[in-house]
């Protein structure tokens, strides 16, 4: 079945040290995006990447870095310099028609 | 700034009522309108609209849009304790290249009780 892996499904860190949340998909598509929910909040654009060796800055993409090197990957890696990291964290990919966004199961990411 | 806005926040309502979730949107660029069910984890996709006054429908849901008044409407009707769930509205912008570019609301979150 084709879709969007994210692992793990739960990190827990502490405070000072970089994280990095996988986001695997088999769907073949070229777009990729990150998002992050937090409670009361809709979910928020973190980086987005239209195809290999290319992304951009989405609405909040302070304190975070990511990287596409591969068509099927595009990783996540939240930093010492992101005030608030604790969150939900979403990767979604989308069609070259650009239909609607497939989303992966998520990473809660807490950090103490 | 691109606005999307969701009411109501939350909602309970009896299995079998009928329900009504709205969407209002300011932003600029608009190319669709779509409506997302997350249960647990993974939003799953509803409905994506482009066009006024046509109506979506799938099974006893529904959703139509009016982009004079620039708002949309997701119906639920005979509700099932499976409908609980967070809706997301979602607007997406004309995108510059092939991304698709979405701004969603804080969601309405129902729950469907016996």
């Amino acid at each position: 079945d084709g879709g969007i892996t994210q692992s793990p499904k739960y990190l827990f860190r502490k405070e000072g040290q970089n994280v990095t949340l996988s986001c695997e998909q088999n769907l073949n598509h070229d777009a990729m995006y990150w998002y992050r929910q937090d409670p009361g909040q809709g979910l928020r654009l973190i980086y987005y990447s239209q195809i290999v060796n290319d992304f951009q800055k989405g609405d909040i993409a302070e304190g975070y870095s990511v990287s596409r090197e591969k068509k099927e990957s595009f990783p996540l890696t939240v930093t010492s310099a992101q005030k608030n990291p604790t969150a939900f964290y979403l990767c979604a990919s989308s069609p070259p028609n650009r239909g609607p966004l497939h989303f992966g199961n998520g990473t809660r990411l807490t950090v103490t | 700034e691109d606005k999307v806005v969701q009411s109501p926040l939350s909602l309970v309502v009896h299995e079998g009522d009928t329900v009504t979730l709205n969407c209002s949107y300011e932003v600029t660029n608009f190319r669709s309108l779509l409506w997302y069910k997350q249960e647990k984890k993974a939003p799953t996709f509803l409905f994506m609209l482009t066009s006024s006054g046509i109506e979506k429908k799938s099974g006893r849901l529904s959703s139509i849009l009016d982009k004079k008044e620039l708002f949309s409407i997701l119906n639920i009707t005979a509700t099932q304790t499976g409908d609980s769930a967070v809706y997301l509205c979602a607007v997406e912008l004309v995108p510059t290249g092939t991304a698709s570019k979405l701004t969603f609301g804080t969601g309405t979150r129902l729950q469907v009780t016996l």
